[in-house]
Protein backbone atom coordinates (compact mmCIF):
# COMPACT_ATOMS: atom_id res chain seq x y z
CA UNK A 1 0.00 0.00 0.00
CA UNK A 2 0.95 3.41 -0.86
CA UNK A 3 2.07 5.26 2.16
CA UNK A 4 2.38 8.72 0.81
CA UNK A 5 0.08 9.91 -2.01
CA UNK A 6 0.28 13.03 -4.20
CA UNK A 7 -2.71 13.13 -6.50
CA UNK A 8 -1.26 16.11 -8.01
CA UNK A 9 1.12 15.64 -10.81
CA UNK A 10 1.28 19.08 -11.84
CA UNK A 11 0.06 22.63 -10.62
CA UNK A 12 -0.03 25.99 -12.79
CA UNK A 13 -0.48 29.00 -10.82
CA UNK A 14 -0.59 32.55 -11.29
CA UNK A 15 2.39 34.79 -9.34
CA UNK A 16 1.48 36.02 -6.44
CA UNK A 17 -1.35 33.76 -5.83
CA UNK A 18 -1.54 31.08 -3.02
CA UNK A 19 -1.09 27.50 -3.75
CA UNK A 20 -1.96 24.12 -1.82
CA UNK A 21 -0.33 21.00 -2.27
CA UNK A 22 -1.87 17.73 -1.37
CA UNK A 23 -0.41 15.09 0.55
CA UNK A 24 -2.34 11.63 2.35
CA UNK A 25 -0.19 9.32 3.97
CA UNK A 26 -1.08 5.93 5.59
CA UNK A 27 -0.21 4.81 8.76
CA UNK A 28 -0.95 2.76 11.97
CA UNK A 29 1.53 4.30 14.09
CA UNK A 30 0.51 6.77 16.52
CA UNK A 31 4.07 8.68 16.24
CA UNK A 32 5.22 9.97 12.98
CA UNK A 33 6.77 12.83 11.06
CA UNK A 34 5.73 14.32 8.06
CA UNK A 35 7.91 16.58 5.76
CA UNK A 36 7.70 18.71 2.47
CA UNK A 37 10.81 19.32 0.52
CA UNK A 38 11.36 21.12 -2.77
CA UNK A 39 13.79 19.55 -5.62
CA UNK A 40 14.58 22.08 -7.86
CA UNK A 41 16.26 21.37 -12.09
CA UNK A 42 19.17 21.30 -9.51
CA UNK A 43 18.43 18.14 -8.22
CA UNK A 44 18.91 19.38 -4.51
CA UNK A 45 16.36 18.89 -1.97
CA UNK A 46 15.49 21.69 0.25
CA UNK A 47 13.88 21.22 3.08
CA UNK A 48 10.85 23.28 3.56
CA UNK A 49 8.61 22.28 6.94
CA UNK A 50 7.64 19.51 9.48
CA UNK A 51 4.55 18.16 11.06
CA UNK A 52 5.14 15.74 14.01
CA UNK A 53 1.90 13.82 14.49
CA UNK A 54 1.64 14.76 18.05
CA UNK A 55 2.22 18.47 17.02
CA UNK A 56 -1.22 20.29 18.05
CA UNK A 57 -0.66 23.50 16.20
CA UNK A 58 -0.11 23.61 12.46
CA UNK A 59 3.57 24.09 11.12
CA UNK A 60 4.71 27.13 9.90
CA UNK A 61 8.01 28.64 8.14
CA UNK A 62 7.76 31.78 6.11
CA UNK A 63 5.53 31.58 3.51
CA UNK A 64 5.08 28.12 4.12
CA UNK A 65 2.38 25.84 6.18
CA UNK A 66 1.02 22.82 6.65
CA UNK A 67 -2.72 22.08 6.44
CA UNK A 68 -2.58 19.17 9.28
CA UNK A 69 -5.91 16.83 9.27
CA UNK A 70 -5.13 14.49 11.24
CA UNK A 71 -8.37 12.60 11.30
CA UNK A 72 -7.77 12.05 7.41
CA UNK A 73 -4.29 11.42 7.08
CA UNK A 74 -3.75 14.42 5.13
CA UNK A 75 -0.31 17.07 5.63
CA UNK A 76 -1.34 19.64 2.85
CA UNK A 77 1.32 22.39 2.11
CA UNK A 78 0.07 25.56 1.62
CA UNK A 79 2.36 28.07 0.06
CA UNK A 80 1.31 31.98 -0.09
CA UNK A 81 2.02 34.68 -2.18
CA UNK A 82 4.03 32.50 -4.79
CA UNK A 83 6.93 33.80 -6.46
CA UNK A 84 8.38 32.52 -9.41
CA UNK A 85 11.40 30.83 -7.95
CA UNK A 86 8.89 28.25 -6.25
CA UNK A 87 8.13 26.40 -9.75
CA UNK A 88 9.87 22.84 -8.43
CA UNK A 89 8.83 19.47 -7.67
CA UNK A 90 7.38 18.82 -4.33
CA UNK A 91 7.83 16.26 -2.23
CA UNK A 92 5.62 14.86 0.96
CA UNK A 93 7.49 12.12 3.08
CA UNK A 94 6.82 10.34 6.27
CA UNK A 95 8.92 9.00 8.86
CA UNK A 96 7.20 6.16 11.29
CA UNK A 97 7.40 5.78 13.94
CA UNK A 98 8.93 9.43 14.62
CA UNK A 99 12.31 7.93 16.14
CA UNK A 100 13.07 5.93 12.93
CA UNK A 101 15.60 7.94 10.21
CA UNK A 102 14.34 6.17 7.18
CA UNK A 103 11.86 8.89 4.98
CA UNK A 104 9.19 7.84 2.57
CA UNK A 105 8.64 9.96 0.06
CA UNK A 106 5.49 10.42 -2.53
CA UNK A 107 5.16 10.85 -6.11
CA UNK A 108 5.79 14.45 -5.81
CA UNK A 109 3.88 17.94 -7.54
CA UNK A 110 5.72 19.72 -10.15
CA UNK A 111 4.58 23.05 -9.47
CA UNK A 112 5.02 25.75 -12.22
CA UNK A 113 4.06 29.48 -11.40
CA UNK A 114 3.39 31.55 -14.15
CA UNK A 115 4.29 35.29 -14.44
CA UNK B 1 26.42 24.45 9.23
CA UNK B 2 25.17 21.05 8.43
CA UNK B 3 26.35 20.89 4.67
CA UNK B 4 26.26 17.57 2.62
CA UNK B 5 28.43 17.19 -0.69
CA UNK B 6 28.52 14.52 -3.07
CA UNK B 7 31.30 13.60 -5.71
CA UNK B 8 30.91 13.72 -8.33
CA UNK B 9 27.87 15.60 -9.49
CA UNK B 10 27.90 13.78 -13.01
CA UNK B 11 29.97 10.90 -14.27
CA UNK B 12 29.73 9.01 -17.66
CA UNK B 13 30.77 5.39 -17.78
CA UNK B 14 30.46 2.73 -20.20
CA UNK B 15 28.44 -0.91 -19.28
CA UNK B 16 30.73 -2.62 -17.70
CA UNK B 17 32.43 -0.51 -15.60
CA UNK B 18 31.91 0.49 -11.77
CA UNK B 19 31.93 4.14 -10.62
CA UNK B 20 32.03 4.93 -7.23
CA UNK B 21 30.52 8.08 -5.25
CA UNK B 22 31.40 9.95 -2.46
CA UNK B 23 29.17 11.42 0.00
CA UNK B 24 30.83 13.82 2.79
CA UNK B 25 29.17 15.42 5.69
CA UNK B 26 31.51 18.50 5.39
CA UNK B 27 30.54 20.13 9.24
CA UNK B 28 28.94 17.59 11.10
CA UNK B 29 29.90 13.83 11.87
CA UNK B 30 27.15 11.46 10.44
CA UNK B 31 25.92 8.42 12.74
CA UNK B 32 23.89 7.67 9.31
CA UNK B 33 23.92 8.17 5.61
CA UNK B 34 21.26 7.31 3.18
CA UNK B 35 21.39 6.29 -0.37
CA UNK B 36 18.54 7.40 -2.42
CA UNK B 37 18.07 7.14 -6.65
CA UNK B 38 15.33 8.70 -8.30
CA UNK B 39 14.41 7.93 -11.98
CA UNK B 40 13.73 11.20 -14.29
CA UNK B 41 10.14 12.14 -13.19
CA UNK B 42 9.97 9.92 -10.40
CA UNK B 43 10.46 9.92 -6.57
CA UNK B 44 12.89 9.22 -4.49
CA UNK B 45 13.63 5.60 -3.56
CA UNK B 46 15.57 4.56 -0.71
CA UNK B 47 18.08 2.22 -1.53
CA UNK B 48 20.35 1.87 1.86
CA UNK B 49 20.98 2.78 5.08
CA UNK B 50 24.48 3.22 6.59
CA UNK B 51 25.96 3.45 9.97
CA UNK B 52 29.26 4.01 10.45
CA UNK B 53 31.49 1.13 10.73
CA UNK B 54 28.93 -1.79 10.17
CA UNK B 55 27.39 -3.11 7.12
CA UNK B 56 25.29 -1.17 5.27
CA UNK B 57 20.83 -1.90 5.26
CA UNK B 58 19.41 -2.59 1.95
CA UNK B 59 15.78 -2.42 0.76
CA UNK B 60 13.76 -5.14 -0.57
CA UNK B 61 14.81 -5.15 -4.39
CA UNK B 62 18.20 -3.80 -4.01
CA UNK B 63 21.13 -5.86 -4.80
CA UNK B 64 23.95 -5.20 -2.47
CA UNK B 65 26.57 -6.74 -4.44
CA UNK B 66 25.71 -4.33 -7.36
CA UNK B 67 25.61 -1.25 -4.94
CA UNK B 68 28.40 -1.36 -2.63
CA UNK B 69 28.16 0.72 0.22
CA UNK B 70 31.21 1.61 3.03
CA UNK B 71 30.66 3.74 5.55
CA UNK B 72 34.21 4.60 6.67
CA UNK B 73 34.17 7.34 9.12
CA UNK B 74 31.70 9.41 10.51
CA UNK B 75 31.80 12.31 7.21
CA UNK B 76 32.08 9.94 4.42
CA UNK B 77 30.01 7.03 2.60
CA UNK B 78 30.98 5.54 -0.79
CA UNK B 79 28.65 4.11 -3.34
CA UNK B 80 30.27 2.11 -6.08
CA UNK B 81 27.74 0.71 -8.81
CA UNK B 82 29.79 -2.57 -10.02
CA UNK B 83 29.59 -3.60 -13.48
CA UNK B 84 27.34 -0.77 -14.15
CA UNK B 85 24.21 -0.92 -17.01
CA UNK B 86 22.45 1.48 -18.81
CA UNK B 87 19.84 0.63 -16.60
CA UNK B 88 21.83 1.56 -13.39
CA UNK B 89 21.81 5.36 -15.09
CA UNK B 90 19.96 7.34 -12.71
CA UNK B 91 20.23 10.22 -10.08
CA UNK B 92 21.98 9.13 -7.04
CA UNK B 93 21.13 11.50 -3.50
CA UNK B 94 22.63 10.79 -0.33
CA UNK B 95 21.62 12.31 2.65
CA UNK B 96 23.52 12.39 6.25
CA UNK B 97 21.47 12.62 9.69
CA UNK B 98 23.84 13.46 13.09
CA UNK B 99 20.82 12.23 15.32
CA UNK B 100 17.20 10.96 16.03
CA UNK B 101 15.82 15.00 15.88
CA UNK B 102 13.06 15.24 13.14
CA UNK B 103 15.24 17.44 11.27
CA UNK B 104 18.28 16.15 11.51
CA UNK B 105 18.71 15.11 7.91
CA UNK B 106 20.12 16.73 5.44
CA UNK B 107 20.55 16.00 1.62
CA UNK B 108 23.85 16.03 -0.82
CA UNK B 109 23.41 17.61 -4.17
CA UNK B 110 23.39 14.39 -5.91
CA UNK B 111 25.01 12.73 -8.94
CA UNK B 112 23.81 12.11 -12.56
CA UNK B 113 24.65 8.83 -13.53
CA UNK B 114 24.80 7.71 -17.22
CA UNK B 115 25.69 4.39 -18.47
CA UNK B 116 26.42 4.21 -21.88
Amino acid sequence: AQKITQTQPGMFVQEKEAVTLDCTYDTSDQSYGLFWYKQPSSGEMIFLIYQGSYDEQNATEGRYSLNFQKARKSANLVISASQLGDSAMYFCAMREPLTAQKLVFGQGTRLTINP
Amino acid sequence: GAVVSQHPSWVICKSGTSVKIECRSLDFQATTMFWYRQFPKQSLMLMATSNEGSKATYEQGVEKDKFLINHASLTLSTLTVTSAHPEDSSFYICSASRGRSYNEQFFGPGTRLTVL
